[in-house]
């Protein structure tokens, strides 16, 4: 199993709609959480960080279920310019290392 | 205010040939890292620097080498590549190792296209 696993998708969405994606994570004593956008052919950016209580940032919203072991992203209104491929990322226990996991990423595309 | 820099940004390279990616951050970070990116694998630790003058293997060390010149640059080497080698490779930085709160965000460089044949 992979150590985080995200819907390769694409997700096909129109504009205006909500799209929501999970990612799930095997090692349940990781300690922080994160979702990056990667738009095509481009480096990774860091989008925002997961916390426990969930955290919102304009029209994304982003869930951390622990017992479940997975986080989600939430996406309301989606634009255009929201197609991209949204990466799922994990650290490790404290003291484990330096290391972040990444997902496989999920693919958005938003269409007219 | 350039942030990550990697040169350079495309390269093909025959079977055996050796190679270098350059990377370099103006950010003052403390912390270098090299991924790999492959379809559906999502990225993948080669090599990371936590700080100046010292280097530690990530999940895929295999086939690479790595220099960290000093505290901006920071440079991985392949010594005789190998197709499996083709990937798109990113360099990144951050301000201090994971263990320090607060400090996650990695700024990626552009990366790097390389096709071994």
């Amino acid at each position: 199993r992979k150590e985080v696993e995200q819907d390769p998708g694409p997700f096909n969405v129109p504009e205006g709609a909500t799209v929501a994606f999970n990612c799930t994570y095997s090692n349940s004593a990781s300690q922080s959480f994160f979702w990056y956008r990667q738009d095509c052919r481009k480096e990774p950016k860091l989008l925002m960080s997961v916390y426990s209580s969930g955290n919102e940032d304009g029209r994304f919203t982003a869930q951390l279920n622990r017992a479940s072991q997975y986080i989600s992203l939430l996406i309301r209104d989606s634009k255009l310019s929201d197609s991209a491929t949204y990466l799922c990322v994990v650290t490790p226990p404290r003291n484990a290392g330096n290391m972040l996991t990444f997902g496989g990423g999920t693919r958005l595309m938003v269409k007219p | 205010n350039a942030g990550v820099t990697q040169t350079p940004k495309f390269q093909v390279l025959k079977t055996g040939q050796s190679m270098t990616l350059q990377c370099a951050q103006d950010m003052n970070h403390n912390s270098m890292y090299w991924y790999r990116q492959d379809p559906g694998m999502g990225l993948r630790l080669i090599y990371y620097s936590a700080s100046e003058g010292t280097t530690d293997k990530g999940e895929v060390p295999n086939g690479y080498n790595v220099s960290r010149l000093n505290k901006r640059e920071f440079s991985l080497r392949l010594e005789s590549a190998a197709p499996s080698q083709t990937s798109v490779y990113f360099c990144a930085s951050s301000e201090a190792p994971l263990r320090r709160r607060g400090s996650y965000e990695q700024y990626f460089g552009p990366g790097t296209r390389l096709t071994v044949t």
